[in-house]
């Protein structure tokens, strides 16, 4: 077990939807990072959050977006989801922005029918 | 980005070590070398990184060329649950001062009884 909570677990919506993910970090870290898993892309960096500000962006579609808390939680949302938006979706934290260490969560499944 | 190749897929006998090959011809000076596993499609597992020198803990040892440009991540003593994919990572500094973790594909190690 990481530390890393995320919910839900699995999700079934219907393309045009939108959907929320979530994730609380490990007790201690303020940073957190979001990525994507899709069958032929590998783990997609989307984005990173440290202390409830955006730090850096990677391959993240105009369609989603996040947020960081400042309770530490973070949001992604997506939004007019497609086919291919169906992923594992991971978060991950770490104590500090420069992330000496990473420690993912156990990923939400989002099937889009 | 600095940019790692890893062998798609490896086997290995119960009980003997596995070593895992990876290239990061374009490594920076400053960049850092990560191993995770991920095990059928549960978060990836940190296991050990390095910059220069080898490096050893209770699950591996990293084992870093001098010229940086490629490493060998070394289970001692496979066993079947070590069966996962395995990721070679460099970890790239943004312009923000933090970092990416930029996932290859992998390499999927079986180990076998």
């Amino acid at each position: 077990d990481s530390g890393v909570t995320q919910t839900p677990k699995h999700l079934i919506t219907a393309t045009g939807q939108r959907v929320t993910l979530r994730c609380s970090p490990r007790s201690g870290d303020l940073s957190v990072y979001w990525y994507q898993q899709s069958l032929d892309q590998g783990l997609q960096f989307l984005i990173q959050y440290y202390n409830g500000e955006e730090r850096a962006k990677g391959n993240i579609l105009e369609r989603f977006s996040a947020q960081q808390f400042p309770d530490l939680h973070s949001e992604l949302n997506l939004s007019s989801l497609e086919l291919g938006d169906s992923a594992l979706y991971f978060c991950a934290s770490s104590v500090e922005p420069s992330g000496n260490t990473i420690y993912f969560g156990e990923g939400s499944w989002l099937t889009v029918v | 980005d600095a940019k790692t190749t890893q062998p798609p897929s490896m086997d290995c006998a119960e009980g003997r070590a596995a070593n895992l090959p990876c290239n990061h011809s374009t490594i920076s000076g400053n960049e850092y070398v990560y191993w995770y596993r991920q095990i059928h499609s549960q978060g990836p597992q940190y296991i050990i990184h390095g910059l220069k020198n080898n490096e050893t803990n209770e699950m591996a040892s990293l084992i870093i060329t001098e010229d940086r440009k490629s490493s060998t991540l070394i289970l001692p003593h496979a066993t079947l649950r070590d069966t996962a994919v395995y990721y070679c990572i460099v970890r790239v500094p943004t312009p923000s001062g933090t970092y990416k973790y930029i996932f290859g594909t992998g390499t999927r190690l079986k180990v076998l009884a």
